[in-house]
């Protein structure tokens, strides 16, 4: 079974600009979770999707956005990017989008700012 | 506020010397905690869950354990191999977030 799959796995770009990152998770999982990690302040959760819908969010800046597709397929958009969002990018799925259920990650997304 | 504390930051340890992680919580109802493992570079790779308090999980060489207030990750007889950072998270109340700790870096040598 094919795991999460992130695309692109780096990325540079600069001060100002907006960014788009494509996340497509395990066959049959449903709920779709992004995450933001850096050296300072680990992983933090960005925010939640199931059936397309986001469930939760996390404290970040409205400038982070995301949706899901009918597919599950999940997108998140930094805009007016900054120094700070320089971070590995994790998204993760899990089967449904109630209970306990584990969460898998795929291999994130690099992004470094400029 | 959820929070999740792991200790040590770091571990230094001789190839088959045992030893433990620990993973503390504060959080109102929790549904789960997770171990997760994540080498550099990588996303993390999901390890164990844990429901309740007594409940015990084994993998190889790795053994979770859940009280109330805390988390153990028991390492019998490490390789080099097992050199990653360990990270534990749970979830708790009516969302599935996941609240992470800062990690253990584990570092086992020859």
């Amino acid at each position: 079974k094919a795991g999460v799959t992130q695309t692109p796995r780096y990325l540079i770009k600069t001060r100002g600009q907006q960014v788009t990152l494509s996340c497509s998770p395990i066959s049959g999982h449903r709920s779709v979770s992004w995450y933001q990690q850096t050296p300072g302040q680990g992983l933090q959760f960005l925010f939640e999707y199931f059936s397309e819908t986001q469930r939760n969010k996390g404290n970040f800046p409205g400038r982070f956005s995301g949706r899901q597709f009918s597919n599950s397929r999940s997108e998140m958009n930094v805009s007016t990017l900054e120094l700070g969002d320089s971070a590995l990018y994790l998204c993760a799925s899990s089967r449904l989008g109630t209970g306990p259920y584990e969460q898998y990650f795929g291999p994130g997304t690099r992004l470094t700012v400029t | 506020e959820d929070q999740v504390t792991q200790s040590p930051e770091a571990l230094r340890l001789q190839e088959g010397e045992s030893s433990s992680l620990n993973c503390s919580y504060t959080v109102s109802g929790l549904r789960g905690l997770f171990w997760y493992r994540q080498d550099p570079g990588k996303g993390p790779e999901f390890l164990f869950t844990l429901y309740s308090a007594g409940e015990e999980k084994e993998k190889e060489r790795l053994k979770a354990t859940l009280t109330k207030k805390e988390s153990f990750l028991h390492i019998t007889a490490p390789k080099p191999e097992d050199s990653a950072t360990y990270l534990c998270a749970v979830q708790a109340g009516n969302t599935d977030k996941l609240i992470f700790g800062t990690g253990t870096r584990l570092q086992v040598f020859p």
